[in-house]
């Protein structure tokens, strides 16, 4: 079926370098992305999320780009801080009947070293 | 303040012991969603509701069950037929509609465990 995976499962910064965290999705049909912050024994946390017809979108310290061609979505973190320290997720919304459903990647844990 | 609400926090379950976990949300969405999540692993989808009274399986309903009979409340039952269920279960809600890019909200879930 589909899936969204992440190439990194782990990915240790430097407190205040940038961090990237990738993924690669499989339904070229996916018309939505979001990415999900989840802290530990928490509920993941929304981001930033991006539409198919955009190829990036910045936030607050966070930006997610779009590659359609190769099925890739990353999100980069500027001037990563210690409260970012969580494992991110991405997720995709395949075109489905069922309504706002996502697919989920295993995640990403982000480790700040300070 | 809106939100989605889970409890209780942590469960822990005997064998052959059905269990339910409790999921209400007060943002007026229409949809919600009940997931599963392992160690290393993505969450899966177990059951959704689109509308009251109305519920459909996700990818790994085997072993669960739930029930819509408000729109506020989406609780899930984890039955004995259910092999592996220690597990951490998040339920989410969103407004219903493939026109709407909007998130699904989280609660902060709850961790099974069976004794």
């Amino acid at each position: 079926g589909e899936s969204v995976g992440l190439h990194l499962p782990t990915l240790s910064v430097q407190e205040g370098d940038n961090s990237i965290i990738n993924c690669a999705y499989s339904n070229s049909a996916s018309d939505y992305f979001i990415w999900y912050k989840q802290e530990s024994g928490k509920g993941p946390q929304f981001i930033i999320d991006i539409r198919s017809n955009m190829d990036k979108r910045q936030g607050q310290r966070v930006t997610v780009l779009l590659n359609k061609t190769v099925k890739h979505l990353s999100l980069q973190i500027a001037a990563t801080q210690p409260g970012d320290s969580a494992v991110y997720f991405c997720a995709e919304r395949p075109q489905r009947n069922y309504g706002q459903n996502f697919v989920f990647g295993p995640g990403t844990r982000l480790s700040v070293l300070p | 303040d809106g939100g989605i609400t889970q409890s209780p926090k942590y469960l822990f379950r005997k064998e052959g012991q059905n269990v339910t976990l409790s999921c209400e949300q007060n943002l007026n969405h229409d949809a919600m969603y009940w997931y599963r999540q392992d160690p290393g692993q993505g969450l899966r989808l177990i059951y959704y509701s689109q509308i009251v009274n109305d519920f459909q399986k996700g990818d790994i309903a085997e072993g669960y069950s739930v029930s819509r009979e408000k729109k506020e409340s989406f609780p899930l039952t984890v039955t004995s037929a259910q092999k592996n269920p220690t597990a951490f279960y998040l339920c989410a809600s969103s407004i219903q509609g493939r026109l709407l890019n909007t998130e699904a909200f989280f609660g902060q879930g709850t961790r099974l465990t069976v004794v």
